[in-house]
């Protein structure tokens, strides 16, 4: 089956450590993304990777680094720097960019706590 | 600057009912508009998109929006709620010009269902 997954399910964090998150796709496509979702506030746009090498940052990128060294693989550490790390965080993909009217296609996301 | 707002964070129906739940979208050309459902700690799943074909778009589960543009808005609607409805739902626009991969998700509106 074709799709998008993520790990793990739960993540803890300790104060100052650092965390990756993962997300793989099977769907070839070319673009992927990364959301933070807190309660109210709808998705926020972290990073987003048009092609292989290459990804830019959105709105909340501080406190957050990636790397698309693999067309299927998008991994995001949440770095010691960001303070407020607990979220629900969502990975994405499109065929395409979305300014083309490409559907996004969502993982089932990670839940990052803060121990 | 594209901008999409939901009305109402929370909206309660009777099963049987029927579901209406806004959105309100601002593009200064002609939008693609989504929305998406997403259910207790699960990932978003598209009910259906409007890419400028029919005004009248049909998506999954039996829901169904119109594109109004003297309105600007497109609003999501189900003549018969069911208790499996009851999830979060999420507007969403974007455009041809939109930065990159930018797609802008509103706030979301969470639905209840009354037995």
């Amino acid at each position: 089956d074709g799709g998008i997954t993520q790990s793990p399910k739960y993540l803890f964090r300790k104060e100052g450590q650092n965390v990756t998150l993962s997300c793989e796709q099977n769907l070839n496509h070319d673009a992927m993304y990364w959301y933070r979702q807190d309660p109210g506030q709808g998705l926020r746009l972290i990073y987003y990777s048009q092609i292989v090498n290459d990804f830019q940052k959105g709105d909340i990128a501080e406190g957050y680094s990636v790397s698309r060294e693999k067309k299927e693989s998008f991994p995001l550490t949440v770095t010691s720097a960001q303070k407020n790390p607990t979220a629900f965080y969502l990975c994405a993909s499109s065929p395409r960019q979305v300014g083309t009217g490409e559907t996004q296609y969502f993982g089932p996301g990670t839940r990052l706590l803060v121990l | 600057a594209q901008s999409v707002t939901q009305l109402g964070s929370h909206v309660s129906v009777s099963e049987g009912a029927l579901v209406l739940l806004r959105c309100n979208y601002s593009s200064s050309v002609p939008p693609y508009l989504f929305w998406y459902v997403q259910y207790p700690n699960q990932g978003l799943q598209l009910l259906l998109k409007y890419t400028s074909a029919a005004t009248l778009v049909k998506g999954i589960n039996g829901f169904e929006a119109e594109f109004k543009k003297s309105e600007t808005s497109f609003h999501l609607t189900k003549p018969s709620a069911h208790m499996r409805d009851a999830a979060e739902y999420f507007c969403a626009v974007s455009d041809e010009y939109s930065s990159a991969s930018k797609i802008i998700f509103g706030s979301g509106t969470r639905l209840s269902i009354r037995p």
